[in-house]
């Protein structure tokens, strides 16, 4: 099984509607949930930090469930400049011989085209 | 201004004909990364330097090597590369004083790498 998972679309929505992506990951050690998107051929981008209480950024809302390891995506009203891949990203402390470092572990992405 | 920078943009070499992939940073930022991406799939972390201390993803091939030889330069070495190495490299930063919820990581353009 994959430590992060991703529904990998494609999403395809018309302007205007709300579309919500999930992202289950396997390891309950995980500590930090980001969104990132990436547009075709470059490279990611931060959309948002995911935080346990659930934030909002505009039209963008992440929440996290730790109880059923997931973290989601909400956006409302969505504009064509929205389609891309968004990426989940958790992180966690992992350790080797020379002491812990940060294990950062990416989703596959999940595609989100928006239709006119 | 681009933060993470990684030349070339794109970069064509031959099947094992050694290439080297460039990526400097002006963040400060004491974390640098090496990702591989290919075609529709997650980055793929090949290793990572916390200042000096260099830490090798356990799948990442010999084939694969990276030095770093100031905060500011990473450098991505591939000593032999075959058809399948032919992907997207992603160089990114970070900065690990800050805490793990806020350690965003910041990411260069890429090199697309073709292999002949």
């Amino acid at each position: 099984r994959k430590e992060v998972e991703q529904d990998p679309g494609p999403f395809n929505v018309p302007e205007g509607a709300t579309v919500a992506f999930n992202c289950t990951y396997s390891n309950s050690a995980s500590q930090s949930f980001f969104w990132y998107r990436q547009d075709c051929r470059k490279e990611p981008k931060l959309l948002m930090s995911v935080y346990s209480s659930g934030n909002e950024d505009g039209r963008f809302t992440a929440q996290l469930n730790r109880a059923s390891q997931y973290i989601s995506l909400l956006i409302r009203d969505s504009k064509l400049s929205d389609s891309a891949t968004y990426l989940c990203v958790v992180t966690r402390l992992g350790m080797r011989r020379s002491g812990g470092y940060q294990k950062v572990t990416f989703g596959t992405g999940t595609k989100l085209q928006v239709i006119p | 201004d681009a933060m993470v920078i990684q030349n070339p943009r794109y970069q064509v070499t031959q099947f094992g004909k050694p290439v080297t992939l460039s990526c400097s940073q002006t963040l400060n930022h004491n974390v640098m990364y090496w990702y591989q991406q290919k075609s529709s799939q997650a980055p793929k972390l090949l290793f990572h330097y916390y200042d000096k201390d260099f830490n090798n993803e356990a799948d990442t091939p010999d084939n694969f090597q990276s030095r770093r030889p100031n905060t500011s330069f990473c450098f991505l070495d591939i000593r032999s590369p075959g058809l399948g190495d032919a992907a997207m490299y992603l160089c990114a930063t970070s900065n690990r004083a800050v805490p793990l919820a806020k350690n965003i990581q910041y990411f260069g353009a890429g090199t697309r790498l073709s292999v002949l």
